[in-house]
């Protein structure tokens, strides 16, 4: 089982749309949660950092369940420059500390117009 | 301000070659990072430092050498290439503790080996 788990895609979707992305992870000890934008052959970088009471940036909104190990990602009102791939990403426990990120392979967007 | 730099950009190497993936950053972050990423597979550590001095093995070490030069400083080796480290290969760096869930990427490097 991977340690953190994403539905691949691609989620093709209209422009305006609202779009929902799920991630899980198995251990249940990681306590930090992020989500990274991927555009298409560059490198990550940070969207946002996910909190246990959920939060928000613009049109983003993450969530997270720590009895179901479950982390989500909301786009609302979706731009044709939201079309990327979003990692799912939490600490490694056994790091000893948050030195150590896992990464999910990706769940891939396209915002047509 | 650059950010993470790595060189070179893309390298294509025949089995049995060595070459070594340059990484500079210049926030002066304390840890530095090599991952690789392939299809399907999402990022994955190769070797990581904590802090200047330090280096460990992340989940992928083998094959890989790794030297943090200095504080800015984070090189990447393969001794003996082959086939299964054709990969993108990615630098990173971010603060220790907590600030580690930011990473900074450099642009990557596209290795492929015949």
């Amino acid at each position: 089982r991977k340690e953190v788990e994403q539905d691949p895609g691609p989620f093709n979707v209209p422009e305006g749309a609202t779009v929902a992305f799920n991630c899980t992870y198995s251990n249940s000890a990681s306590q930090s949660f992020f989500w990274y934008r991927q555009d298409c052959r560059k490198e990550p970088k940070l969207l946002m950092s996910v909190y246990s009471s959920g939060n928000e940036d613009g049109r983003f909104t993450a969530q997270l369940n720590r009895a179901s190990q479950y982390i989500s990602l909301l786009i609302r009102d979706s731009k044709l420059s939201d079309s990327a791939t979003y990692l799912c990403v939490v600490n490694d426990p056994r790091s000893g500390g948050y030195n150590k990120l896992i990464f999910g392979a990706g769940t891939r967007l396209a915002v047509h117009p | 301000n650059a950010g993470v730099t790595q060189t070179p950009k893309f390298q294509v190497l025949k089995t049995g070659q060595s070459m070594t993936l340059q990484c500079a950053q210049d926030m002066n972050h304390n840890s530095m990072y090599w991952y690789r990423q392939d299809p399907g597979m999402g990022l994955r550590l190769i070797y990581y430092s904590a802090s200047e001095g330090t280096t460990d093995k992340g989940e992928v070490p083998n094959g890989y050498n790794v030297s943090r030069l200095n504080k800015r400083e984070f090189s990447l080796r393969l001794e003996s290439a082959a086939p299964s480290q054709t990969s993108v290969y990615f630098c990173a760096s971010s603060e220790p503790g907590q600030g580690a869930g930011e990473q900074y990427f450099g642009p990557g490097t596209r290795l492929t080996v015949t």
